[in-house]
């Protein structure tokens, strides 16, 4: 099975800042990762698929890149409103695993 | 706009079986172009991917839970269906049905999530 890992772990930013997470697979995936967003409280939200074809109705703040095993989601200027846990997640092959999650929040 | 929503009890004795349903509206769940999914989430941790089942019958499970997981479709009635068996206080989580958009990849759709506790 294919595992993810993430880092930072958790991170705190000022609003404005640029941000980067970024995800690592245990083998290659081509493309097939998709980036999600959880607020505290609700039901995750994807962001990006492919790893960086951004779906509709996303912030265009938000970009994915990446290829192979290493892939980052990138926040050009963060906003209060994106505080929030961001997940990875292959779709390569199953299982579709995720990533252990990015905390987000403002310094 | 395509809606999911799980139902099924809230409480279940550990060592008994989770079932749970999801109800999809606003979409057909025979359509050949997604997955239909079950997603865990612990209260305070990451998500845990169980597994998908295809309009086919088609199913793919994570081998963490492959011996306790049955995921099941009914075109007829446009839901699917997730059995966890053995169950303990590790099964306690946030349970979500979600569809995978299979052609392009990712989850586009989430149900709101349902919470069972394992507890006697």
């Amino acid at each position: 099975d294919i595992q993810m890992t993430q880092s930072p772990s958790s991170l705190s930013a000022s609003v404005g800042d640029r941000v980067t997470i970024t995800c690592r697979a245990s083998q290659g995936i081509s493309n097939f990762l998709a980036w999600y967003q959880q607020k505290p409280g609700k039901v995750p939200k994807l962001l990006i698929y492919a790893a960086s074809i951004l779906q509709s109705g996303v912030p265009s703040r938000f970009s994915g890149s990446g290829s192979g095993t290493d892939f980052t989601l990138t926040i050009s200027s963060l906003q209060s409103e994106d505080v929030a846990t961001y997940y990875c997640q292959n779709y390569n092959s199953a299982p579709f695993t995720f990533g252990p999650g990015t905390k987000v929040d403002i310094k | 706009q395509v809606q999911l929503q799980e139902s099924g009890p809230g409480l279940v004795k550990p060592s008994q079986t989770l079932s749970l349903t999801c109800t999809v509206s606003g979409g057909s769940i025979s359509s050949g172009d997604y997955y239909w999914s079950w997603i865990r989430q612990p209260p305070g941790k990451g998500l845990e991917w169980i597994g998908y089942i295809h309009s086919s019958g088609s199913t793919h499970y994570n081998p963490s839970l492959k011996s306790r997981v049955t995921i099941s479709v009914d075109t007829s009635k446009n839901h699917f269906s997730l059995k966890l068996s053995s169950v303990t206080a590790a099964d306690t989580a946030v349970y979500y049905c979600a569809r995978d958009f299979m052609v392009r990849g990712g989850v586009d759709y989430w149900g709101q999530g349902t919470l069972v506790t394992v507890s006697s």
